[in-house]
Formats: structure tokens, C-alpha cells, sequence
């Protein structure tokens, strides 16, 4: 059974101080790793999917690596705005399905 | 990205009554979509596996007569909760794949179901 933890559960941050969040999954054949972002009362939005162990991508203040048993998403310099819960997920190849984390909310204050 | 759509966004209900609730993929076509549960402060709950043209699959624990998923075309799946009561109240998001290969699920607004 494919599971994903993901931690910390919450995290507050000011302004400009960078940190990163943990995804840590077992699954039966990576297909795929999902990171979403999500807005209170909205469905999760894209963010990026990585395949591959070693493979990185990068948008605006985010930068998402992936190893065989884990993934990063590293915010840089956060703003306010970057305040949100974001979900990691994974697809087996066994199916079609996403197996989600329990999210991290992250607060980022002014 | 692609565009998922979901209506209503928000509904109140009285106990017993159904509610039909959409999801359309705007600019693709998804021969599969998925219908999840979140409950607040929780993550996402995969409910079922909607398939156009065929049955829904449903995950273990999820009452099939109490939510109808009908998938009647590659751009809509609609989730009906037939005689809801209260602890039927949650978010209810859909999502659909643009390319099954990929795994890469792009996902509806949502929609909040509030039952008195």
C-alpha cells in the first residue's frame, strides 16, 4: 500500500526566511510526485510533478528535489502570499490514483 | 494548465434531500475523473474512480447507493449524495487526468456541502 508523510504538520515563518518541507513516501514503482498547493476553501493547484530520483524544477520561490524515499519543496525568501497548505502526492505505476500526504500549512507573516 | 470546473461551489441542504454536484474538464477531455472527500484541517480522501461510458470504482468503505457518480460524457462526471444528513457535510472535489500517462491530476474548485 503506498503511503505519504508529510511534515512538519504546520509551519510559521516571517517574512524573507527560507525552509523546506518534508515528503516522505514508500510506493510500488514511482510513477510520479505531485506537489499541489492549496487555498483555504479551493481544490489544490498545480505546482510541479518530478519522476525521477535526482530531478529538481523550480518555480518563482519554489524549488521541489526528489530522492527514492522523499521529496523537498524549498521555499526561498517567502512573502505572505506563499501561505497555504501544500499536499504532496504520489502515483504508483500500478494505477491512476494519487495517494496524498496530510499536507503542511504553512504561514508565512509579514 | 487545464481547467476543471465544479458547480455549485457551495450548497446548503436539508436532511434527506440529494444533491447533484458537477465536474466538467473545459478545455480537454478525461475518459477518467475522481472524486475525493476532505474533511477540515484533513487531506484528501479518494472516494471513487469515475470511468466514462462504464461503472464507477469505488474505494473500500464508500457507500455506492448513497453516492452516485455518473459519467456521461469525457468532459463531465457528475457525484449525486442521495438522502444526505449532516455527517454527509464535507468538501467535495474532483479531478481529472489530461494525459493518464502522466499521473498529473488537475483539480475542480471544490464544493461545500453543508446539510441541517
Amino acid at each position: 500500500e503506498d503511503q505519504v508523510t508529510q511534515s512538519p504538520e504546520a509551519l510559521r515563518l516571517q517574512e524573507g526566511e527560507s525552509s523546506s518541507l518534508n515528503c516522505s513516501y514508500t510506493v510500488s514503482g514511482l510513477r510520479g510526485l505531485f506537489w499541489y498547493r492549496q487555498d483555504p476553501g479551493k481544490g489544490p493547484e498545480f505546482l510541479f510533478t518530478l519522476y525521477s530520483a535526482g530531478e529538481e524544477k523550480e518555480k518563482e520561490r519554489l524549488k521541489a528535489t526528489l530522492t527514492k524515499k522523499e521529496s523537498f519543496l524549498h521555499i526561498t525568501a517567502p512573502k505572505p502570499e506563499d501561505s497555504a497548505t501544500y499536499l504532496c502526492a504520489v502515483c504508483s505505476n500500478a494505477g491512476n490514483m494519487l495517494t496524498f500526504g496530510g499536507g503542511t500549512r504553512l504561514m508565512v507573516k509579514p | 494548465g487545464a481547467v476543471v470546473s465544479q458547480h455549485p461551489s457551495r450548497v446548503i441542504c436539508k436532511s434527506g434531500t440529494s444533491v447533484k454536484i458537477e465536474c466538467r474538464s473545459l478545455d480537454f477531455q478525461a475518459t477518467t475523473m475522481f472524486w475525493y472527500r476532505q474533511f477540515p484541517k484533513q487531506s484528501l480522501m479518494l472516494m471513487a474512480t469515475s470511468n466514462e461510458g462504464s461503472k464507477a470504482t469505488y474505494e473500500q468503505g464508500v457507500e455506492k447507493d448513497k453516492f452516485l457518480i455518473n459519467h456521461a460524457s469525457l468532459t463531465l462526471s457528475t457525484l449525486t449524495v442521495t438522502s444526505a444528513h449532516p455527517e454527509d457535510s464535507s468538501f467535495y472535489i474532483c479531478s481529472a487526468a489530461m494525459d493518464p500517462n502522466t499521473g498529473e491530476l488537475f483539480f475542480g474548485e471544490g464544493s461545500r456541502l453543508t446539510v441541517l
